[in-house]
């Protein structure tokens, strides 16, 4: 099976604009994960959707957005970028919803880079 | 929600065995313990999970006390190649994935 697919890989944009990152999650998972990760921060949660849904979201202004579609490939948004949103931005998806009695494997992408000057 | 613990980092030699704790002392009863491991320029990968005593597959164990206050992750015979970030996760009530700051391991020759 293919792994989990990010583009672009690489991405240069300036204060003000917008970007959107795309994902293709492995076939036949259907959520569908985002993380930010500055070294800073570390790795922090941004969202997740399943089934075309918004089911989770992390401490993040809305400028970032995200959707799924209906083959469960993911878009995330981020609006009116900031040079603190330079980051690497995941993309993770599992099988299913995870539940509290138990923790789905995540399978991760190799990510986008993002530099915002 | 869970916080977890971890070492910021350790410096470790081939060959030996690699041991990593991560203290979690508010894990609830439904909680699981998780591991992952990250390269860098990579996304993390899965490496073990387990809920109490002892886990092992191919590349690690889980050992998890009765109390389940902590887990500690174990290497054994480390490489070069395992220079890596190791990220301890407990399962969430709310599913939100906390990864934290993880553990920055260099392996030595």
């Amino acid at each position: 099976k293919a792994g989990v697919t990010q583009t672009p890989r690489y991405l240069i944009k300036t204060r003000g604009q917008q970007v959107t990152l795309s994902c293709s999650p492995i076939s036949g998972h259907r959520s569908v994960s985002w993380y930010q990760q500055t070294p800073g921060q570390g790795l922090q949660f941004l969202f997740e959707y399943f089934s075309e849904t918004q089911r989770n979201k992390g401490n993040f202004p809305g400028r970032f957005s995200g959707r799924q579609f209906s083959n469960s490939r993911s878009e995330m948004n981020v609006s009116t970028l900031e040079l603190g949103d330079s980051a690497l931005y995941l993309c993770a998806s599992s099988p299913q919803l995870k539940r509290g009695a138990s923790y789905n494997e995540q399978f991760f992408g190799p990510g986008t880079r993002l530099t915002v000057l | 929600l869970a916080k977890t613990t971890q070492p910021i980092s350790m410096d470790s030699y081939e060959g030996q065995e690699v041991n990593i704790t991560c203290s979690h002392n508010n894990i609830a009863t439904n909680d699981y313990i998780t591991w992952y491991q990250q390269f860098p320029s990579q996304g993390p990968r899965f490496i073990i999970q387990g809920y109490k005593t002892k886990v092992t597959n191919e590349v690690a164990s889980l050992f998890i006390p009765a109390d389940r206050k902590s887990s500690t992750l174990s290497l054994p015979r480390v490489s070069l190649s395992d220079t890596a970030v190791y990220y301890c996760l407990v399962g969430v009530p709310d599913d939100k994935i906390i990864f934290g700051k993880g553990t920055r391991l260099h392996i030595l020759p």
